[in-house]
């Protein structure tokens, strides 16, 4: 089976531009849940969509918006971006089998790195 | 609210020495425990997690991790490393019977390994 893969891997904006994140997630996982890792904040969690409903949001501010469509590939937006939204953005899929949706292993993607200069 | 402590930040080792990656977490409800790993310019992958029964967890390439309620930790472990083995660990916790998958991450251990 192939991986968790986003499009593209490389990406350089600059200030005040919009951008968007495309993420396919394995074949048959419904969940998929985004994270943006930077030096100085780690890993943090910015939203998880299942069945394309938003079921969860970390805190970030309303810049930041994504989407599921109905093959489960996700895509997340970033509006008016600024310096600090420089990061890696990892996508991560899961297939909630069973024990629960906390219980389920997540598949990462090897990320988008985005530069915001 | 949940969140996960990596005391570490760096740890040097030699090869074939063992190891020990320490993770703290603190939560309110009960969580699920995970270990990942991270490569230079890869995603993250993961080693090993701990959902309920034996708190002894063996993972992939050799590691393993322990569950303690009592001391809410989850350390990492491997009995002898490779030079292979290094790279970032984080430690991660979701929450039971959450409704979703969230995961909420350590600062992450660097593991560097030398000859």
């Amino acid at each position: 089976k192939a991986g968790v893969t986003q499009t593209p891997r490389y990406l350089i904006k600059t200030r005040g531009q919009q951008v968007t994140l495309s993420c396919s997630p394995i074949s048959g996982h419904r969940s998929v849940s985004w994270y943006q890792q930077t030096p100085g904040q780690g890993l943090q969690f910015l939203f998880e969509y299942f069945s394309e409903t938003q079921r969860n949001k970390g805190n970030f501010p309303g810049r930041f918006s994504g989407r599921q469509f109905s093959n489960s590939r996700s895509e997340m937006n970033v509006s008016t971006l600024e310096l600090g939204d420089s990061a890696l953005y990892l996508c991560a899929s899961s297939l909630e089998a069973s024990g629960g949706a906390g219980a389920d292993t997540q598949y990462f993607g090897p990320g988008t790195r985005l530069t915001v200069l | 609210a949940q969140s996960v402590t990596q005391l570490d930040s760096q740890v040097p080792v030699f090869e074939e020495a063992p190891v020990e990656l320490r993770c703290n977490y603190s939560s309110s409800v009960s969580v699920y425990l995970f270990w990942y790993v991270q490569y230079p310019n890869q995603g993250l992958q993961l080693l090993l997690k701990y959902l309920s029964g034996s708190t002894l967890v063996k993972g992939i390439n050799g590691f393993e991790a322990e569950f303690n309620k009592s001391q809410t930790s989850f350390h990492l472990r491997k009995p002898s490393v490779h030079i292979s083995d290094t790279a970032e660990y984080f430690c991660a916790v979701s929450y039971m019977n959450s409704g979703y998958s969230t995961l909420t991450f350590g600062k992450g251990t660097m593991l560097l390994v030398s000859p």
